[in-house]
């Protein structure tokens, strides 16, 4: 079982640069998150996705995007990169809502210089 | 609003002793709450979870946590800590449809 998968694992872009940032599960799960993680501050949300097209605002999501393409993909669009967002990126999933618990990926290490 | 306090950004206990981890969290209903473990370069991983009930919740590797409504606390223990449980430790509560993480803590352990 591949659970969920983001890609790519690693990154370093330039500041004003754009890319994206994929991510799909296979449990068939409805709901999906993007978390950024920086030291001292645990993981904050960015958006999430309820379920199949919708997305919502999470705690940070000042410049980013995202686009829940289908059930099983929740992508993460950087419009112009800055060195604020410089994080480890994860995704998660969840079967519905956060009550149970999400499974996570194992992250992206993007650096922005 | 609700948030998820660790107030212990590191710790450090000698293989084979006893470790407890300090959560508290802030919230205006019952709290579904979570005890996740990442390990180094790795994604987070479910360690045990509380909804309701037994306020004592049994988990993986030979953790277990506390609910302690009047003290707003869930207190990860192990009775015996193995080398191979450095790593970083998060609380997490569960509100509406996501959930809010604390600072984390990590866990580093002497030979």
């Amino acid at each position: 079982n591949a659970g969920v998968t983001q890609t790519p694992k690693f990154q370093v872009l330039k500041t004003g640069q754009s890319m994206t940032l994929q991510c799909a599960q296979d449990m068939n799960h409805n709901s999906m998150y993007w978390y950024r993680q920086d030291p001292g501050m645990g993981l904050r949300l960015i958006y999430y996705s309820a379920s199949e097209g919708t997305t919502d605002k999470g705690e940070v999501p000042n410049g980013y995007n995202v686009s829940r393409l289908n059930k099983r993909e929740f992508s993460l669009r950087l419009e112009s990169a800055a060195p604020s967002q410089t994080s480890v990126y994860f995704c998660a999933s969840s079967k519905t809502g956060a009550s149970g618990g999400y499974t996570f990926g194992s992250g992206t290490r993007l650096t922005v210089v | 609003a609700q948030s998820v306090t660790q107030p212990d950004i590191h710790i450090t206990v000698s293989e084979g002793a006893s470790l407890e981890l300090r959560c508290n969290y802030s919230y205006g209903a019952t709290p579904y709450l979570f005890w996740y473990v990442q390990s180094p370069g790795q994604g987070l991983q479910l360690l045990l979870k509380y909804f309701s009930g037994d306020t004592l919740v049994q988990g993986i590797k030979g953790f277990e946590a506390e609910f302690k409504r009047s003290q707003s606390s869930f207190n990860l223990r192990k009775p015996s800590v193995h080398w191979s449980d450095a790593a970083e430790y998060f609380c997490a509560l569960n509100a509406g449809n996501m959930l809010t993480f604390g600072g984390g803590t990590r866990l580093m352990v002497k030979p």
